[in-house]
């Protein structure tokens, strides 16, 4: 089957680094997909892998690796807006999104 | 940027009746055009996958007697709840792509259905 996992809940200081992690298992691969969401709002995308290694975008990174089935979000230098549910999306063969439960993380002072 | 509008963004409606929600890709041609639903504290649902001028392809166990989408153009998509109950109620998430090929997908705002 497919899946799609990810911690529940983070918690980070502000101004310091926080990596989320991501494992996958899907029917073919076309894409690990990063997104951000704040409660009551629609996701926004941060970012897109589909290639190993790491993609820096900002205070944002998101690194593949694809013989592992693995992806983390990097952010740094934290700041109080960055508290969001953070969600992982892999792409399968059939360019569907398969979507991870979403990562919350609460950022404090 | 792509910018996908949904429109009404809250709605409050009685059991029994219907809600159309629209969904706009408002400087693009959308070939696809995307249908989730999210419960509170839960990921997304995809519900169905719409393509213009052809019949949305419905996820298994999501009623397409119930949940009607018609893609009518390359901008345009709705989603009609029919009959609703309160077990609808839920967060109503658009998404369209130019293609297969995209990897991206662009959301709309989102649409809160209150179903009394």
């Amino acid at each position: 089957g497919q899946n799609i996992d990810q911690p529940t809940e983070m918690t980070a200081t502000e101004g310091a680094i926080v990596q989320i992690n991501c494992t996958y298992q899907t029917s073919g691969f076309n894409g690990l997909f990063w997104y951000q969401q704040h409660a009551g709002e629609a996701p926004t995308f941060l970012s897109y892998n589909v290639l190993d290694g790491l993609e820096e975008k900002g205070r944002f990174s998101s690194f593949l690796s694809r013989s592992k089935g693995y992806s983390y979000l990097l952010l740094k230098e934290l700041q109080m807006k960055d508290s969001a549910s953070y969600l992982c999306a892999a792409m399968d063969s059939n360019y569907q999104l398969i979507w991870g439960a979403g990562t919350k993380l609460i950022i404090k002072p | 940027g792509a910018v996908v509008s949904q429109h009404p963004s809250w709605v409050i409606c009685k059991s029994g009746t219907s809600v159309k929600i629209e969904c706009r890709s408002l400087d693009f041609q959308a070939t696809t055009m995307f249908w989730y639903r999210q419960f509170p504290k839960q990921s997304l649902m995809l519900m169905a996958t719409s393509n213009e001028g052809s019949k949305a392809t419905y996820e298994q166990g999501v009623e397409k007697d119930k949940f009607l989408i018609n893609h009518a153009s390359l901008t345009l998509s709705t989603l009609t709840v029919t009959s609703a109950h309160p077990e609808d109620s839920s967060f109503y998430i658009c998404s369209a792509s130019l293609g297969r090929d995209l990897n991206e997908q662009y959301f709309g705002p989102g649409t809160r259905l209150t179903v009394t």
